[in-house]
């Protein structure tokens, strides 16, 4: 079995603020995501990166930048929070892109 | 595009009763429809899964039926528990786009 740890759980931020959100998992796996999930709007693709260095843009990638530093984190940026966006960040890791996704708990994020 | 639909938004039963849930999709090229259950304050996490060369899928309570001539899956929830409230999403890989979710469906079961 594995985990995937979130940090922070919680996060405040202010309008144009840089936030960053981490993400470690013990898996092992290759590939790594960042969902966005909003209420009513169900979970939304922003990067995903199948192997350690690499990044790809999924359909929500405009305002965040991601890294990947090693095989086992995989990090969030939000460039400029918007003012009052709530949202929750899920990060998952699966195998590859066919196999089952494993998520976190999420990082809940809210701007003043 | 919503490439994967879900009905109804939310959904209400006794315990005891089946909840059926529904999901329709697009795109011929998906083989593989995996069904997500979130519980508040946590992530997703599967539930159970089917793949498009069968017709039925069953673990335990949980069934899951798929047509593929009309592009359709239920999922059904028989002899529903409290502890099944959740959200539950319908989803299907795709190599460009990792997982694709559907909006979900929110079950309540009252006793």
């Amino acid at each position: 079995g594995g985990i995937i740890t979130q940090t922070p759980k919680f996060l405040i931020g202010q309008e144009g603020q840089k936030l960053t959100l981490k993400c470690q998992q013990n898996f092992n796996h290759d590939t790594m995501y960042w969902y966005r999930q909003d209420s009513g709007k169900g979970l939304r693709l922003i990067y995903y990166s199948i192997t350690e260095n690499d990044l790809q843009k999924g359909d929500l990638s405009e305002g965040y930048d991601a890294s990947r530093e090693k095989k086992s984190s995989f990090s969030l940026t939000v460039t400029s929070a918007q003012k009052n966006e709530m949202a929750v960040f899920l990060c998952a890791s699966s195998r590859d892109w066919e196999n089952t996704l494993y998520f976190g708990a999420g990082t809940r994020l809210s701007v003043l | 595009q919503q490439q994967v639909r879900q009905s109804p938004q939310s959904l209400t039963v006794w315990e005891g009763e089946t909840a059926i849930l529904n999901c329709s999709y697009e795109d011929s090229t998906f083989n593989y429809f995996p069904w997500y259950q979130q519980f508040p304050g946590e992530g997703p996490a599967l539930l159970i899964s089917i793949s498009s060369v069968s017709d039925k899928k069953e673990d335990g309570r949980f069934t899951i039926f798929f047509n593929k001539r009309e592009k359709k899956l239920s999922l059904h929830i028989t002899d529903s528990q409290p502890g099944d409230s959740a959200t539950y999403f319908c989803a299907a890989p795709n190599y460009a786009q990792g997982l694709t979710f559907g909006l979900g469906t929110r079950v309540s079961v009252f006793p």
